[in-house]
């Protein structure tokens, strides 16, 4: 059965460097998104994504951050000058259709020393 | 704003026996979609079920069933005849379905451990 995959499954980075979190969607989906969960706390919504262009957005996504399909198989996540509110667990998902049920990867946890 | 309250941290049952894990949501919304998900150690979320709101039958699927209450904006899973392949983390999660967004409001969790 397809799966969304993301790579690395852990990253530890310094306060203010930039990372990269790679996601690979199933290969069909057109809709995208980003979640993350603060240990011990809910899993929030980050930002939706879809023909190449933010559909939605929540308000911890500010200006540190930034989405992208760069080629027809990765969707990123980046976040410009990591801070250590940062460190999380960030999930990716996509779905065939807006209106499906979302299918998540493993995670990527972050950790911001 | 719409919230999802999962109010037990952790959870135990014995192999072969069932368990209830509880969501409560709070909405002004009549349509929507429930789900819960299960996320096994290390691993992908994954659906369990999902529940359309306007739909009055529980949704089942196989050892999973839910007891959706509208009313009292209550959505709680049972897992009958628990295997040890049923120790993980599980979501509950709300999408609306008629505000044009899509994205998931997760509760905090249920860490079910099934005893040998």
């Amino acid at each position: 059965e397809p799966e969304v995959t993301q790579t690395p499954s852990h990253q530890v980075t310094q306060m203010g460097q930039e990372v990269i979190l790679r996601c690979v969607p199933i290969s069909n989906h057109l809709y995208f998104y980003w979640y993350r969960q603060i240990l011990g706390q809910k899993v929030e919504f980050l930002v939706s994504f879809y023909n190449n262009e933010i559909s939605e957005k929540s308000e911890i996504f500010d200006d540190q951050f930034s989405v992208e399909r760069p080629d027809g198989s990765n969707f990123t996540l980046k976040i410009r000058s990591t801070k250590l509110e940062d460190s999380a667990m960030y999930f990716c998902a996509s779905t065939a259709d807006i209106a499906d049920t979302q299918y998540f990867g493993p995670g990527t946890r972050l950790t911001v020393l | 704003a719409q919230t999802v309250t999962q109010s037990q941290p952790e959870m135990s049952v014995q192999e072969a026996e069932t368990v209830t894990l509880s969501c409560t949501y709070d909405t002004s919304e009549s349509d929507y979609y429930l789900f819960w998900y299960k996320q096994p150690p290390s691993r992908q979320m994954i659906l369990v079920i999902r529940q359309e709101a306007y739909k009055q039958q529980n949704a089942t699927e196989n050892r999973f069933s839910v007891n959706f209450q509208k009313a009292a904006k209550s959505f709680s899973l049972k897992i009958s005849d628990s295997q040890l392949g049923d120790a993980a983390m599980y979501f509950c999660a709300y999408r609306s379905s008629t505000s044009g967004t899509y994205k998931y409001i997760f509760g905090t969790g249920t860490r079910l451990k099934v005893l040998a």
